[in-house]
């Protein structure tokens, strides 16, 4: 069964600490792995994606990793701020094409305090 | 910022009222989807749709439906709310990347309350 697994379910940390988000996949075949953020009450919104060549990405504070053969990816926050507080989500994808499906992880609920 | 809307932002309803979600995204994008969320749960996909005057279910089942007259506008439509459609509901638009990868983009949601 094609599943994504996200943890921590919750984490909590002082502003201008590191965090690191781990998710675990299952899916096959397997296309590109994508994080991410959403703002309570808001959509989602694309922080960075992954195909199967890339190790790691970073976009700003965000470095994404991925792991293919362990079927294993990572967010690392850098000198977090208030506005990271957010939910985290790892969408895996089984296909490039428009026929592809994505995989929702449950998300990582991030609070940052001050 | 995805230009990508959805109206109303949030709705409290009574059993058995006709509800209509709206949500229309400016991109020119062909392909859509409506999503439902639970808190602290994945999104599950209910509709998508490739272009105008095409509709198909998802992967969660839903008692609602949808209709694709515009390539901008993809309404959703509940006949009958009860109070198992309470949750939020998520519009999202996608295109083609440059090696074949979708880019979804997400509206707001809508936050439904049946009572």
């Amino acid at each position: 069964k094609n599943q994504v697994e996200q943890s921590p379910q919750s984490l909590i940390i002082l502003e201008g600490k590191n965090c690191t988000l781990q998710c675990n996949y299952t899916v096959s075949p397997f296309s590109n792995l994508r994080w991410y953020k959403q703002d309570t009450g808001r959509g989602p919104v694309s922080l960075t994606i992954m195909t199967f060549s890339e190790n790691t990405k970073s976009n700003r504070r965000y470095t994404a990793t991925l792991d293919a053969d362990t079927k294993q990816s990572s967010l690392h926050i850098t000198a977090s701020q208030l506005s990271d507080s957010a939910s985290y989500i790892c969408v895996v994808s089984d296909r490039g094409s428009t026929l592809g499906r994505l995989y929702f992880g449950r998300g990582t609920q991030l609070t940052v305090w001050p | 910022e995805a230009d990508i809307y959805q109206t109303p932002r949030y709705l409290v309803i009574g059993t058995g009222k006709k509800i209509t979600l709206e949500c229309s995204q400016t991109m020119g994008h062909d392909k859509m989807y409506w999503y439902q969320q639970d808190p602290g749960m994945e999104l599950h996909l209910i509709h998508y749709s490739y272009g105008v005057n095409s509709t198909e279910k998802g992967d969660l089942s839903s008692e609602s439906t949808v209709s694709r007259i515009r390539t901008e506008h993809f309404p959703l439509t509940l006949e009958s709310a009860r109070p198992s459609h309470t949750s939020q509901y998520l519009c999202a638009s996608s295109e083609p990347g440059t090696s074949g990868e979708e880019t979804q983009y997400f509206g707001p949601g809508t936050r439904l309350l049946v009572l």
